[in-house]
């Protein structure tokens, strides 16, 4: 089992929709969890970043952690074509840190 | 906001060859790492260093060495480069924060092709 797995899509919206993108982990030792943008040919960009479980919403976009399940969802609502990216999860904790491979999004105009 | 640049963007050499790539960070982060990326694969850790001089190996060292001299800047050297090291290169940085590595910043990478 991989210690984090995330779909790697693709995954094509149309323009206004809300996306769900998601992530699984084995390690009950994160505590930190991220999510990172990242366009073609370019390094990763930062979006949102929680602690421990919850909720945290920033403008259009809402980051989910549930620890009990291992699960994080990062939901972008009223999508724009300038989100087409590819969206890395990533999850740190007792000196470990792991990246998802990455879940590539197109919304279409 | 947080800058991480890269000495390049674009490299290409040759097999054989010893190829230097730089990373400098502004906010004095005392964690900085080398990754480098491929389809399907994701970010794989090469090297990360969480301090001056300091170095620890992360999942794919083999072919590669840095070098942290200064707090704000972290070389990846492949001491002799071989066609399977074309890769995109990535440098980060971040904070130590209760633990763990904290929330990492990215560079823009250095896409180096290996002939």
């Amino acid at each position: 089992q991989k210690e984090v797995e995330q779909d790697p899509g693709p995954l094509s919206v149309p323009e206004g929709a809300i996306v769900s993108l998601n992530c699984t982990y084995s390690n009950s030792a994160f505590q930190y969890f991220m999510w990172y943008r990242q366009y073609s040919r370019k390094g990763p960009e930062l979006l949102m970043y929680t602690y421990s479980s919850g909720n945290k919403e920033d403008g259009r976009f809402t980051a989910q952690v549930d620890k009990s399940s291992k699960y994080i969802s990062l939901f972008i609502r009223d999508s724009q074509p300038s989100d087409s990216a590819t969206y890395l999860c990533a999850m740190s904790g007792n000196n470990d840190m792991r990246f998802g491979a990455g879940t590539r999004l197109t919304v279409k105009p | 906001d947080v800058k991480v640049t890269q000495s390049s963007r674009y490299l290409v050499k040759r097999t054989g060859e010893k190829v230097f790539l730089e990373c400098v960070q502004d906010m004095d982060h005392e964690n900085m790492f080398w990754y480098r990326q491929d389809p399907g694969l994701g970010l794989r850790l090469i090297y990360f260093s969480y301090d001056v001089k300091m170095k620890e190996k992360g999942d794919i060292p083999e072919g590669y060495s840095v070098s942290r001299e200064k707090k704000e800047r972290f070389s990846l050297i492949l001491e002799s480069a071989s066609t399977n090291q074309t890769s995109m290169y990535l440098c980060a940085s971040s904070f130590w924060t209760s633990g763990t590595y904290g929330t990492q910043y990215f560079g823009p990478g250095t896409r180096l092709t290996v002939l």
